[in-house]
C-alpha cells in the first residue's frame, strides 16, 4: 500500500512569491490534514478535510493561505504571497476518518525556505 | 481545550540503556493519547496509542507507555535502546470523538554507543 505522497520535498522561494504544495493521501482515506511544523516544534493543524469539505480551518491564515480538495482525494495548499516566517515543514496526513482514534498516516513533508 | 507538555526537549542515552520520555496533558474531557516518532527528513509514524482499558500500552519497536489518569501523564519507555532509536518523539492528545490532534513540542532522543 502506497503511503501519503507529497511534492515537492523541498522548495526555496523569495518572499512575496507564491508557492503550492501537493498531497495525495492513502487510497480510501476520507480525512486529510495539513500541518505546519516549525523547527523544534510539534505539528500544528492548519486545515482538516472530511472528503471534500473543510471541517476545521480555524488555524489557517486565510489572508495568504488557501487549500482545496476538489474531488475529495488529493489536495493542494497554497501560500500567496509567502513571507519569511512561512519557512517551515508542511506535513500532509490522512486517516480513514476524523472520528475517534483513527491513526493518522503522515507524508514526508515539504520543507519550505523563504528568502 | 487540551494541551500537551513534553518535559524534556532532549534526552541523551547510551546504547542498550533504558529511556523514559515524559508527557503530561491537560483536558477537561476524556482523551485519546498517542506517541509518534519522526526520523530525520521523514513524516511522523505512530508508535502506540491509548484509547481505554489497560493503562499499559505496548507499541512497535519495543516501546511501551503507561497512562496515569490521576497524574494526567502518558510517559513512554523502552528498556534497551538502539542507535536506530535516535529520532524525535512526539506525544499527542485528542480530546473527543471529532476533536483535533494536539501535539507536544517533541523530545529529541540521541543514542550514542
Amino acid at each position: 500500500e502506497a503511503g501519503v505522497v507529497q511534492s515537492p520535498r523541498y522548495k526555496i522561494i523569495e518572499k512575496k512569491q507564491p508557492v503550492a504544495f501537493w498531497c495525495n493521501p492513502i487510497s480510501g482515506h476520507n480525512t486529510l490534514y495539513w500541518y505546519l511544523q516549525n523547527l523544534g516544534q510539534g505539528p500544528e493543524l492548519l486545515i482538516r478535510y472530511e472528503n471534500e469539505e473543510a471541517v476545521d480551518d480555524s488555524q489557517l491564515p486565510k489572508d495568504r493561505f488557501s487549500a482545496e480538495r476538489l474531488k475529495g482525494v488529493d489536495s493542494t495548499l497554497k501560500i500567496q504571497p509567502a513571507e519569511l516566517g512561512d519557512s517551515a515543514v508542511y506535513l500532509c496526513a490522512s486517516s480513514r476518518s476524523g472520528q475517534g482514534a483513527n491513526e493518522q498516516f503522515f507524508g514526508p513533508g515539504t520543507r519550505l525556505t523563504v528568502l | 481545550a487540551q494541551s500537551v507538555t513534553q518535559l524534556d526537549s532532549q534526552v541523551p542515552v547510551f546504547e542498550e540503556a533504558p529511556v523514559e520520555l515524559r508527557c503530561n496533558y491537560s483536558s477537561s474531557v476524556s482523551v485519546y493519547l498517542f506517541w509518534y516518532v519522526q526520523y530525520p527528513n521523514q513524516g511522523l509514524q505512530l508508535l502506540l496509542k491509548y484509547l481505554s482499558g489497560s493503562t499499559l500500552v505496548k507499541g512497535i519497536n519495543g516501546f511501551e507507555a503507561e497512562f496515569n489518569k490521576s497524574q494526567t501523564s502518558f510517559h513512554l519507555r523502552k528498556p534497551s535502546v538502539h542507535i536506530s532509536d535516535t529520532a524525535e518523539y512526539f506525544c499527542a492528545v485528542k480530546a473527543d470523538s471529532w476533536g483535533k490532534f494536539q501535539f507536544g513540542a517533541g523530545t529529541q532522543v540521541v543514542v550514542t554507543p
